[in-house]
């Protein structure tokens, strides 16, 4: 079974412009996350979607925003971006939403450098 | 707000020395505990997760970590590691209905061959 799919792995943008991120959650599982991890530090909550709805939403400006799409996968779009915003963004995908005991399954994330 | 502190920024072990990382969360209910690695290189896995019951959880890898509800504790431990533990380690809280997990900032683990 195919895990959680991000693309693409690694890009490379200037500040101003708009990136889109893309993730395809496991087979089955309704819910999809985004995590922001900056290098040396541990992963930070960005948002939330359950069948297609946002249900959390982290700490971070109004120029990040999500998606998801009624085949579950998701896409992360920051715009004007930001020498800060370079990271690791990291797709989880879980079968609930909002739960205790549900596991969150992590892709290999986007390497996102702003230069 | 809820926050997990881990107090090793960096560790350095000679190989099959006993490991123990600490791991501290602020929140007075019901939570589900977690740790994650992520080797050099490759995404973020499970290492172990708590839910309920039996306290001391066994994960992969020979790992294993104790829930101290008192001490709001959740401390990771290996009798002896390997150099293929070369990695990072992230403890984790998930809290009742909450939709997020929320990460420590990690411990930078090095093994000695």
């Amino acid at each position: 079974d195919a895990g959680v799919t991000q693309s693409p792995t690694h890009l490379i943008k200037t500040r101003g412009q708009q990136v889109t991120l893309r993730c395809s959650p496991i087979s089955g599982h309704k819910s999809v996350s985004w995590y922001q991890q900056v290098l040396g530090q541990g992963p930070q909550f960005i948002f939330q979607y359950y069948e297609k709805e946002e249900r959390g939403r982290g700490n971070f400006p109004d120029r990040f925003s999500a998606r998801q799409f009624p085949n579950y996968s998701s896409e992360l779009n920051v715009n004007a971006l930001l020498l800060g915003d370079s990271a690791l963004y990291l797709c989880a995908s879980s079968l609930l939403s909002g739960q205790l005991n549900t596991e969150a399954f992590f892709g290999q994330g986007t390497r996102l450098t702003v230069v | 707000a809820q926050s997990v502190s881990q107090h090793n920024h960096h560790v350095i072990l000679s190989e099959a020395a006993s490991l123990e990382l600490g791991c501290n969360y602020s929140y007075g209910g019901t939570v589900n505990l977690f740790w994650y690695v992520q080797y050099p290189g490759q995404h973020l896995q499970l290492l172990l997760k708590y839910f309920s019951g039996d306290p001391l959880v066994k994960g992969i890898k020979g790992f294993e970590a104790e829930f101290i509800k008192s001490k709001f504790s959740f401390n990771l431990r290996k009798p002896s590691v390997q150099w293929s533990d070369t990695a990072e380690y992230f403890c984790a809280v998930k809290t009742y209905s909450a939709s997020k997990i929320i990460f420590g900032s990690g411990t930078r683990l090095s093994i000695r061959p």
